[in-house]
């Protein structure tokens, strides 16, 4: 079965330093990556997504994430955080040919400080 | 983009009791989704709701605990029946946009039950 494991449960920074959000999966074959945002009060929307090509995807607010296939990894990236980007963070996996089923990591808390 | 609305917002119920989330998607989806969020956890699927068709569940969950209706392309329900403590939490529909299983998927905002 698949797992997903996000190296951080709680991160704290203070604003302009640079985040990184590790996140590793388990499945051997052909995957579609996500990272999603859940910001406080809201509900989850999509950050970025890999499903081919340029292994360094760029979403939404300044984040990127790099897939390294041979580390099964697909860590997130923020060169400068703001307060607004405190917030829960979630990788996900899918499958591909392994049916309609995302698999979710355990979600890392990212905490601002102005 | 998918905008999905769920009621209710959150509800306080109380144990033995079963109480019904609705979800209403703005377009036509082939499959829906329900996952539930445990408080601190990560997102769990709970079911599959096909149209036409039986909902699909996941291993450890069961149709007479978490009983499902799908009648149309747009809406879905799910049913905590016979509730504890324990299924206290944030149960999410979501449906997927694109072309077969590589499509993202968008979130309702959740529905937050809390059992007494």
């Amino acid at each position: 079965a698949q797992s997903v494991s996000q190296h951080n449960h709680h991160v704290i920074l203070s604003e302009a330093a640079s985040l990184e959000l590790g996140c590793n999966y388990s499945y051997g074959g052909t995957v579609n990556l996500f990272w999603y945002v859940q910001y406080p009060g809201q509900h989850l929307q999509l950050l970025l997504k890999y499903f081919s090509g340029d292994p360094l995807v760029k979403g939404i607010k300044g984040f990127e994430a790099e897939f390294i296939k041979s580390k099964f990894s697909f860590n997130l990236r923020k060169p400068s955080v703001q307060w607004s980007d405190t917030a829960e963070y979630f990788c996900a996996v899918n499958a591909v040919n392994y049916g309609q089923n995302f698999v979710f990591g355990p979600g890392t808390r990212l905490s601002v400080l102005p | 983009s998918a905008v999905i609305s769920q009621k209710p917002s959150r509800d306080i119920c109380q144990r033995g009791t079963s109480l019904t989330i609705q979800c209403q998607v703005d377009s036509q989806v082939t499959m829906m989704f329900w996952y539930r969020q445990q408080p601190g956890q990560s997102l769990t699927l709970i079911a599959t709701a096909n149209q036409g068709s039986e909902a699909t569940y996941e291993s450890g969950f069961v149709i007479d605990k978490f009983p499902i209706s799908r009648p149309n392309l747009t809406f879905s329900t799910l049913t905590v029946s016979n509730m504890s403590p324990e299924d206290s939490s944030i149960y999410l529909c979501s449906v997927e946009d694109g072309a077969g299983a590589t499509g993202e998927l968008f979130f309702g905002e959740g529905s937050r039950l809390t059992v007494l």
